[in-house]
């Protein structure tokens, strides 16, 4: 158990509607990291926030956004979904900005039917 | 631009060493990260390069080489646990991880 957890840990949904993905970073750790992960692609880097505040972008599509919120907490909107969009969205903190030892969470699981 | 390389696949026997190679193309690099991943599991950290040269941490060792764009993982005393995926990840000074695809090793008895 890496101290990161993910909520829902199975989502299923339809072509064109909205979900929320959270994470909750492990205790005392300020940077958050969202990844998308699908069979073709790999593990792609999405985007970062540290204590609040975006600090990087990655190949994050424009119907996708995340926020940090001040008991930082992170959440990954994805609208407008696609089949293309089904993967394992992974959340990942460190204590510091720059990339140190980053701690997984277990994943979200998301079937867009 | 940006490019990391690995294999895709590699099998070896139990009690084996196996060498798990990775190569990159990134500007800005900052440092060089080995992450095991079992199957439908989350990654989890196993090393971190900065410097140059071998760092060995019990079974598991890594190495790399920042003039030569190369790294790579060394597994000893293989056990069937160690069936996983190894991915390569190569930070970029701005922004996050860049991952390879990972190799998927089987481990057999």
């Amino acid at each position: 158990d890496s101290g990161v957890t993910q909520t829902p840990k199975h989502l299923i949904t339809a072509t064109g509607q909205r979900v929320t993905l959270r994470c909750s970073p492990r205790s005392g750790d300020l940077s958050v990291y969202w990844y998308q992960q699908s069979l073709d692609q790999g593990l792609q880097f999405l985007i970062h926030y540290y204590n609040g505040e975006e600090r990087a972008k990655g190949n994050i599509l424009e119907r996708f956004s995340a926020q940090q919120f001040p008991d930082l907490h992170s959440e990954l909107n994805l609208s407008s979904l696609e089949l293309g969009d089904s993967a394992l969205y992974f959340c990942a903190s460190s204590i510091r900005e720059g990339t140190y030892e980053q701690y997984f969470g277990p994943g979200t699981r998301l079937t867009v039917t | 631009g940006q490019n990391i390389d690995q294999p895709t696949e590699m099998t070896a026997t139990e009690g084996a060493i196996v060498q798990i190679n990775c190569t990159y193309q990134t500007s800005g690099f900052n440092g060089l990260f080995w992450y095991q991943q079992h199957a439908g599991e989350a990654p989890t950290f196993l090393s971190y390069n900065v410097l140059d040269g071998l760092e060995e941490k019990g079974r598991f060792s890594s190495f790399l080489s920042r003039s030569k764009g190369y790294s790579y993982l060394l597994l000893k005393e293989l056990q069937m646990k160690d069936s996983a995926s190894y991915l390569c990840a190569a930070h970029q000074a701005g922004t996050a991880l860049i991952f390879g695809k990972g190799t998927t090793l089987s481990v057999s008895s």
